[in-house]
């Protein structure tokens, strides 16, 4: 099946900094999101981005599909962005979702 | 509010007794899912249901079980725990996957996560 590679596993900044997350994968696939889990471990969308470059105040993410992989760019980041980063893809041919093993960032005040 | 709603969000109890972890929506999203979250292994995918009386398997699927009756519920059923299955389970939705609309965003929308300990 598909494999989903997130780098770097772990991740540590200095409030202010700025910061890539990358996420591969192996096969084709429909459908592609970034999420965040917090602290409490609350699941949050961040985006939906098949393909394409997206942006949401500081944060924005860019998908080629056509070369799999997947990046989300945190800009002046901020403690409150501390957590799990997790890619999640739908493989072509299947209304499955798998889920990266994820990028925990931590930023310090 | 659009909400994905679990019930309980904890739960402590012992190898072999049956339980249900509730799951419901108030978004008329077609798709729900099941996930759960394991420390190093990311979340993975259960089972899924594209609409009512239609579920199929996740990636672990085993020792679990589904049902469909109505749009906005799709409670997730172990019949007989085992310590195993001590996980942080997940439930989400959205409207139907991307390549069955032609317009939109389809998000999965999370529910708050239910913490299970099966000793």
């Amino acid at each position: 099946g598909i494999q989903v590679e997130q780098s770097p596993p772990d991740l540590i900044l200095q409030e202010g900094a700025n910061s890539t997350l990358r996420c591969n994968f192996s096969d084709s696939v429909n459908n592609l999101q970034w999420f965040h889990q917090n602290p409490w471990g609350q699941l949050i969308n961040l985006f939906y981005i098949p393909s394409g470059t997206k942006q949401n105040g500081r944060l924005s993410a860019t998908t080629v599909a056509t070369e799999r992989y997947s990046l989300l760019y945190i800009s002046s980041s901020q403690t409150t962005d501390s957590g799990v980063y997790f890619c999640a893809v739908e493989p072509s041919g299947t209304y499955k979702y798998i889920f990266g093993t994820g990028t925990r960032l931590k930023v310090l005040a | 509010e659009a909400q994905v709603t679990q019930n309980p969000r904890y739960l402590i109890t012992v190898t072999g007794k049956k339980l249900t972890v509730t799951c419901s929506q108030n978004m008329n999203h077609e798709y729900m899912s099941w996930y759960r979250q394991d420390p190093g292994l990311g979340l993975r995918q259960i089972y899924y249901s594209m609409n009512v009386e239609v579920t199929d398997k996740g990636d672990v699927p085993e020792g679990y079980k589904v049902s469909r009756k109505e749009k906005r519920n799709f409670p997730l059923i172990l019949e007989s725990p085992s310590p195993n299955q001590t996980s942080l389970y997940f439930c989400a939705s959205s409207q139907k996957p991307y390549r069955d609309r032609a317009w939109g965003n389809q998000p999965q929308h999370f529910g708050d996560g239910t913490r299970l300990s099966i000793l």
